[in-house]
C-alpha cells in the first residue's frame, strides 16, 4: 500500500464551525506533513510531525490545530477559520523527516471553503 | 529572486511532442524532487534525483549538480500529460521541501 488517503475530499464550513481533516497512511512512514495550497500556487508548509510528536510548526495561526494519535493518522482540527484560509489541504508522508534523501508521498487533498 | 525558479511557467504542446521544463534553484541541495498535479488537486511524486538520469515509461528526468538544473522532459506527449508540474528541493540544511512555482502544462490532441 504506497497510498495516502485524505477525507473529505470537500469541506464547506462557516466561520463559527469545528471540523476536521483526516490523512491516513499504512507504509510504516513516521513523519507526516500537512501543507496548504492556494490556486495557482506552490503547496506552503504548515506542520510536520516526525515519530508522533511536533516537530515544525510554521508559525500557523492557533485556528489549525494538529494532531497525530498514532503513525497512522494525522489530523487538523479547524475552528473559527476565516473565509481567507479557503484552500486545498494536502497531506504527505515520508520516511523519517530528518534523513534528507527522502521521498514524501502525498494525499489527495481536501478542498476547503470557509464561508 | 525565487531559490526554486522553473520555466516556463505555462506550456502548450500538440500532442506527439517532446516536451522539456526546467528548473534552477539556488540552494545547495541533498535531494530534487519532480512532483505532477492534476486539476482536483492530488500530487503525484514523479522522481526524486540527487545526481544524473532517471527515466519512466515517457518521462526522464536530469540533474547537473555542479550547473544548480534540473530538467524533466516527456517524450510523445499525450493530453493526459496535461497537469501542472513542479520542481522541489530539499536542502542540505533542513528537511523540508522548497517548491517552485510550477509550469502549467497542455497538450492538445
Amino acid at each position: 500500500d504506497t497510498e495516502v488517503t485524505q477525507t473529505p475530499k470537500h469541506l464547506v464550513m462557516g466561520m463559527t464551525n469545528k471540523k476536521s481533516l483526516k490523512c491516513e497512511q499504512h507504509m510504516g512512514h513516521r513523519a507526516m506533513y500537512w501543507y496548504k495550497q492556494k490556486a495557482k500556487k506552490p503547496p506552503e508548509l504548515m506542520f510536520v510531525y516526525s515519530y508522533e510528536k511536533l516537530s515544525i510548526n510554521e508559525s500557523v495561526p492557533s485556528r489549525f490545530s494538529p494532531e497525530c494519535p498514532n503513525s497512522s493518522l494525522l489530523n487538523l482540527h479547524l475552528h473559527a477559520l476565516q473565509p481567507e484560509d479557503s484552500a486545498l489541504y494536502l497531506c504527505a508522508s515520508s520516511q523519517v523527516d530528518m534523513i534528507s534523501y527522502n521521498e514524501q508521498f502525498f494525499g489527495p487533498g481536501t478542498r476547503l471553503t470557509v464561508l | 529572486k525565487n531559490e526554486v525558479e522553473q520555466s516556463p511557467q505555462n506550456l502548450t504542446a500538440q500532442e506527439g511532442e517532446f516536451i522539456t521544463i526546467n528548473c534552477s534553484y539556488s540552494v545547495g541541495i541533498s535531494a530534487l524532487h519532480w512532483l505532477q498535479q492534476h486539476p482536483g488537486g492530488g500530487i503525484v511524486s514523479l522522481f526524486m534525483l540527487s545526481s544524473g538520469k532517471k527515466k519512466h515509461g515517457r518521462l526522464i528526468a536530469t540533474i547537473n549538480i555542479q550547473e544548480k538544473h534540473s530538467s524533466l522532459h516527456i517524450t510523445a506527449s499525450h493530453p493526459r500529460d496535461s497537469a501542472v508540474y513542479i520542481c522541489a528541493v530539499r536542502r542540505t540544511s533542513g528537511s523540508r521541501l522548497t517548491f517552485g512555482e510550477g509550469t502549467q502544462l497542455t497538450v492538445n490532441p
